[in-house]
């Protein structure tokens, strides 16, 4: 099954620490989507990323937090020092292509990373 | 800056019943409008795609309708059964974003 995979599916960290999701998108897709889900919230863009290129990071938070997506590897999710308010489920989206000529191509999630500051 | 809208938040019914589900967002020029499937503690599954130019799309007992014109698209769901119980989120697609309602908590009763 060559969905998107994410991972650890689960995350615990103490304040502080760094927090590392790691997002490997479909087969053949080239275009990720980060996204947070607060408890009781729907899910808030945070990234959008092509490989070696972030396109939209209007919804990422402007400290502590960081994505990339490396020509080789998962796109990966970075919180440093992290704080209660981190703890949400983490999704990552994929689709093969992105923009008004492919408004055709749905997005596909993972299973998420649930995140969790004590 | 778009804002997506979804009622009822919370819906129950008895199994078999048809019902209805809506969507409205603020801003129509959108590229798509995407309905999903969340069950707990899983990701999104795709439902159905809605492209701009399109009014509605089916899958087997879904029928999902757009106007855009009015920003309200609805997730029609035929003969409910207990595995449809979960929470239902539309999605618009505008420029590099996706903007998300907060859903409707699906419940079907044996």
């Amino acid at each position: 099954n060559a969905g998107v995979m994410q991972n650890p599916r689960h995350l615990v960290r103490r304040r502080g620490q760094e927090a590392r999701l790691r997002c490997s998108p479909m087969k053949g897709h080239s275009h990720v989507y980060w996204y947070r889900q607060l408890p009781e919230e729907g899910l808030k863009f945070m990234v959008y990323l092509q490989k070696e290129n972030i396109i939209d990071e209007s919804g990422m938070p402007k400290e502590r937090f960081s994505a990339e997506f490396p020509k080789e590897g998962p796109s990966i999710l970075r919180i440093q020092q992290v704080v209660r308010g981190d703890s949400a489920a983490y999704f990552c989206a994929s689709s093969p292509r992105a923009g008004t000529l492919y408004s055709n191509q749905p997005q596909h999630f993972g299973d998420g990373t649930r995140l969790s500051i004590l | 800056k778009q804002e997506v809208t979804q009622i009822p938040a919370a819906l129950s019914v008895p199994e078999g019943e048809n019902l209805v589900l809506n969507c409205s967002f603020t801003d129509s020029a959108i590229y798509n409008l995407q309905w999903f499937r969340q069950d707990p503690g899983k990701g999104l599954t795709s439902l159905l795609l809605i492209q701009s130019s399109q009014r509605e799309q089916t899958s087997g007992r879904l029928n999902a309708s757009l106007d855009k014109s009015s920003g309200r698209s609805t997730l029609y769901i035929a003969a409910s059964q207990p595995g449809d119980s979960a929470t239902y989120l539309c999605a618009v697609h505008t420029g590099n974003q996706f903007y998300f309602g907060t859903g409707t908590s699906l419940t079907v009763i044996p």
